[in-house]
C-alpha cells in the first residue's frame, strides 16, 4: 500500500521568504513521487516529479524537491516566495513512473503575505 | 492541444435528479481518471480507464455512480439519483504512460 502525509494543512510565508512544504511517503516498493499545484477554481498542474533518477528534482516556477529515502520524505522548497505562489499544493505517490494510479495527500494551502 | 476538457463547469441540480458529467481527454492519452474533491475527504480516485476499459472502480462510492468511456475521446460520469452529499468538484485527468497526469478544470456539482 502507498500513501503520503502532508504535514500542515496551511502554511503562511512572507513574500521573499523560503517556502517549505512537507511530504512524507509510505511505500512497499520504490516510489515515484509528484508535486501538483492547484490554483483557485482550476485543476491540478504538475510541478515536478521524482522517478528514481536524480534525488534533487527541479520543477516549474522555481520549485524543487529532494527525495530522501532515509527520511521517507519529498519536501517541496522555493528559495523566495512570490505572491503568485499562493495556491494549494498536493504531494502524490505511485508505484510506477507512468503514474497510472496516483495516491494524493490531503494538500497544503500556501498563503503568501505581502 | 486544448488539454483535458470537462463540461459543464458548474452544475446545480435538485436531489433525486440524474447528473451527467463529461470529459474529453487529451488526444493520444491512453489513461483516463475520474477524481472527486471535497473539503472533508480531499482528492479521491473514483475510477480509471486504460484504452477505454475500466480498470479499477473500487473508489466509486455506490451504485448510484457509473462511468463509461465509449471511445478514446469521451467519457461520462453519471450520478442517478443525486444526493446533497454528492456535492463536490469532480475532476477528469488523462495520461500517457511515463508522462504524468493532465487534469481538467473540473465540474463543480451542487445538489440541493
Amino acid at each position: 500500500a502507498q500513501s503520503v502525509t502532508q504535514l500542515g494543512s496551511h502554511v503562511s510565508v512572507s513574500e521573499g521568504a523560503l517556502v517549505l512544504l512537507r511530504c512524507n511517503y509510505s511505500s512497499s516498493v520504490p516510489p515515484y513521487l509528484f508535486w501538483y499545484v492547484q490554483y483557485p477554481n482550476q485543476g491540478l498542474q504538475l510541478l515536478l516529479k521524482y522517478t528514481s533518477a536524480a534525488t534533487l528534482v527541479k520543477g516549474i516556477n522555481g520549485f524543487e524537491a529532494e527525495f530522501k529515502k532515509s527520511e521517507t520524505s519529498f519536501h517541496l522548497t522555493k528559495p523566495s516566495a512570490h505572491m503568485s505562489d499562493a495556491a494549494e499544493y498536493f504531494c502524490a505517490v505511485s508505484d510506477r513512473a507512468g503514474a497510472n494510479n496516483l495516491f494524493f495527500g490531503t494538500g497544503t494551502r500556501l498563503t503568501v503575505i505581502p | 492541444d486544448a488539454g483535458v476538457i470537462q463540461s459543464p463547469r458548474h452544475e446545480v441540480t435538485e436531489m433525486g435528479q440524474e447528473v451527467t458529467l463529461r470529459c474529453k481527454p487529451i488526444s493520444g492519452h491512453d489513461y483516463l481518471f475520474w477524481y472527486r474533491q471535497t473539503m472533508m475527504r480531499g482528492l479521491e480516485l473514483l475510477i480509471y480507464f486504460n484504452n477505454n476499459v475500466p480498470i479499477d472502480d473500487s473508489g466509486m462510492p455506490e451504485d448510484r455512480f457509473s462511468a463509461k468511456m465509449p471511445n478514446a475521446s469521451f467519457s461520462t460520469l453519471k450520478i442517478q439519483p443525486s444526493e446533497p452529499r454528492d456535492s463536490a468538484v469532480y475532476f477528469c485527468a488523462s495520461s500517457l504512460m511515463g508522462a504524468g497526469y493532465t487534469f481538467g478544470s473540473g465540474t463543480r456539482l451542487t445538489v440541493v
